[in-house]
């Protein structure tokens, strides 16, 4: 049984460009939720989908976004990458009755933008 | 603006060692608190606590929450290398946000 898959791993983007980040969910998950975790830092969340919608959003801009497919995998776009977009970023995914304790956490993709 | 402070921010003892983790946070919207462990880079679950305050325990780690103080402790005991992590809390919101703290880097050495 698969847990959580992120893709790519790493990847390394120039200032301004555009970046996709994908997630597949452990199987039976329905809830997928992004964070962002810089250097020496904590996780920030970014959103949480649910139903195909962005049911909650964390302090982030608009440049970030998101979608959730049919098969509940998700994508994490982030536009006009800044220097300080570089971060780990780590999808989780969850059955929405279970809540936070059935959170299941990826490997994460680390983005580095130059 | 809600905030998750966790101290100390690093701490180095030896094998054998009972160390405490440090957690403080905010009431609004408060659900329950959950404590993470990551070593390379998903972290995992260790556990969760409401605002029942029952202490929870697995092994040589437990960990209560203390809802007059806003704060919570992770107890490990009897220390050892494959302890060497980095913990996170998170407050867990009724809206569903989750909200980290900065975390602790324990380093166990031989």
């Amino acid at each position: 049984d698969a847990g959580v898959t992120q893709s790519p791993t790493h990847l390394i983007k120039t200032r301004g460009q555009q970046v996709t980040l994908r997630c597949s969910p452990k199987s039976g998950h329905d809830t997928v939720s992004w964070y962002q975790q810089a250097l020496g830092q904590g996780p920030q969340f970014i959103f949480q989908y649910y139903e195909e919608e962005e049911r909650q959003r964390g302090n982030f801009p608009d440049r970030f976004s998101g979608h959730q497919f049919p098969n509940y995998s998700s994508e994490l776009n982030v536009n006009a990458l800044l220097l300080g977009d570089s971060a780990l970023y780590l999808c989780a995914s969850s059955f929405s009755p279970q809540g936070a304790r059935g959170y299941t956490f990826g490997s994460g993709t680390r983005l580095t933008v130059v | 603006e809600d905030k998750v402070v966790q101290s100390p921010l690093s701490l180095v003892v030896h094998e054998g060692d009972t160390v405490t983790l440090n957690c403080s946070y905010e009431v609004t919207n408060f659900r329950s608190l959950l404590w993470y462990k990551q070593e390379k880079k998903a972290p995992t679950f260790l556990f969760m606590l409401t605002s029942s305050g029952i202490e929870k325990k697995s092994g040589r780690l437990s960990s209560i929450l203390d809802k007059k103080e806003l704060s919570s402790i992770l107890n490990i005991t009897a220390t050892q290398t494959g302890d060497s992590a980095i913990y996170l809390c998170a407050e867990h919101f009724m809206n569903n946000d989750m909200r980290f703290g900065a975390g602790t880097r324990l380093t166990v050495k031989p």
